[in-house]
């Protein structure tokens, strides 16, 4: 089946620029989205098929995949912004389609 | 506004069952395909079932085939999963959510989640 591979942990200082990647083998021929889950709370979509954001998404969030690796980059990070983040993708390719990486904690320091 | 609200956690021995419901509104439920997903505690996500609009095509993770069974009763807007043979490992909050509103593979919209202790 199907692997999507994200690092544990990210930290980034306050305004800074995070960046969480997610690798799988040939990811960019496939829509990958992203959630965030903040402690406690349902998961919430940021950025779906590769780039794109859902209404009520600030901009400051913003994604790319290309080869193996698809990233998601969160600019000018605030407070606000530390979550858990997972990487999702679709492989219609089995009969348990649904595929999510193993998350990434991100610390605002 | 979409809103998903899921029913029927709670606490169940090794080897029993469990039926959890998802009550959907905001949406044309009957054109989306849903999605259980959980969550064991203090670990990620993981896919475990998912059904078309019609209710005709279900799918399960590895995990839980032969064990869970998905189903949706479309005039009353409901999602359901029923759990069997239940197992320790079973133990996790259970999220619905609605697949293919924003893009079509996007699990769109979530429910707060039901929590499943398994434990004797």
């Amino acid at each position: 089946s199907y692997v999507l591979t994200q690092p544990p942990s990210v930290s980034v200082a306050p305004g800074q620029t995070a960046r969480i990647t997610c690798g799988g083998n040939n990811i960019g021929s496939k829509s990958v989205h992203w959630y965030q889950q903040k402690s406690g709370q349902a998961p919430v979509l940021v950025v779906y098929d590769d780039s794109d954001r859902p209404s009520g998404i600030p901009e400051r969030f913003s994604g790319s995949n290309s080869g193996n690796t698809a990233t998601l980059t969160i600019s000018r990070v605030e407070a606000g912004d530390e979550a858990d983040y997972y990487c999702q993708v679709w492989d219609s390719s089995t009969d348990h389609p649904g595929v999510f990486g193993g998350g990434t904690k991100l610390t605002v320091l | 506004e979409v809103q998903l609200l899921e029913f029927g956690g709670g606490l169940v021995q090794p080897g029993g069952s469990l039926r959890l419901s998802c009550a959907a509104s905001g949406f044309t439920f009957s054109s989306y395909a849903m999605t259980w997903v959980r969550q064991a505690p203090g670990k990620g996500l993981e896919w475990v079932s998912g059904i078309n609009p019609s209710g005709g095509y279900t799918y399960y993770a590895d995990s839980v085939k032969g064990r869970f069974t998905i189903s949706r009763d479309n005039p009353k807007n409901t999602l359901y999963l029923e759990m069997d043979s239940l197992r320790a490992e079973d133990t996790a909050v259970y999220y619905c959510s609605v697949r293919g509103i924003r893009g079509v593979t996007t699990f769109d919209y979530w429910g707060q989640g039901a929590l499943v202790t398994v434990s004797s």
